[in-house]
């Protein structure tokens, strides 16, 4: 099982630029999630679909949109890119089973390094 | 939102020492995680804490859990090169979903 895989891991982008980021997930997880991790601030969640067919604002969506493409796929569009978007981009699954939402694992992929200049 | 703080921020070490990693909070979580996190990857979870005031032992880490589920802390007892990396804190928010708010990290370098 390859776990989360996102593609791809390292993009440069102009001012206005749009991208597409891709992510997908080998474990029949039901729960999905976009984070962006910039120094000084942990992880922040930008979107979340807790099941196929529903997707969800985080903290920070502004600039953002996803589509959960089916089960196994949850993709980040950035519209318009800004420079404030320049961070690493990290998706990752969990199974979503509400009975276990309090032990649940979230498995992270490796992360996609964006630059927006 | 709720706010995870992480302390220290950076924390550097000989190896052998004992340290001890604090995430504090003024809400309180359903549960809270500790993640684990090298660089060019992405975060691998540690532990889960559930109950409040509890503790959970892996190896030489200790994870506690406040009595009031809103604070956390991770010992590490006689650290070791290996034990580098990036610790972040999650709580567990929400009814009905593993939505979790991390804190800011506590980079930790263990110097051999």
């Amino acid at each position: 099982n390859a776990g989360v895989t996102q593609t791809p891991k390292f993009q440069v982008l102009k001012t206005g630029q749009s991208m597409t980021l891709q992510c997908a997930q080998d474990m029949n997880h039901n729960s999905m999630y976009w984070y962006r991790q910039d120094p000084g601030m942990g992880l922040r969640l930008i979107y979340y679909s807790a099941s196929e067919g529903t997707t969800d604002k985080g903290e920070v969506p502004n600039g953002y949109n996803v589509s959960r493409l089916n089960k196994r796929e949850f993709s980040l569009r950035l519209e318009s890119a800004a420079p404030s978007q320049t961070s690493v981009y990290f998706c990752a699954s969990s199974e979503g089973l509400a009975r276990a939402y309090r032990q649940e694992t979230q498995y992270f992929g490796p992360g996609t390094r964006l630059l927006v200049l | 939102t709720q706010l995870l703080e992480q302390s220290p921020q950076f924390l550097s070490i000989q190896e052998g020492e004992n340290l001890t990693v604090y995430c504090n909070s003024s809400s309180v979580f359903s549960s809270l995680q500790w993640y684990r996190q090298e660089p060019g990857e992405g975060p691998v979870l540690l532990v889960t804490v559930v109950t409040g005031g509890e503790v959970k032992k892996l190896k030489r880490l200790t994870f506690q859990f406040g009595d009031a589920r809103k604070d956390s802390s991770l010992h590490i007892t006689a650290a070791q090169p290996g034990d580098t990396g990036l610790y972040l804190c999650a709580g567990v928010v929400g009814t009905s979903g593993s939505r979790l708010t991390f804190g800011e990290g506590t980079q930790l370098t263990v110097n051999p």
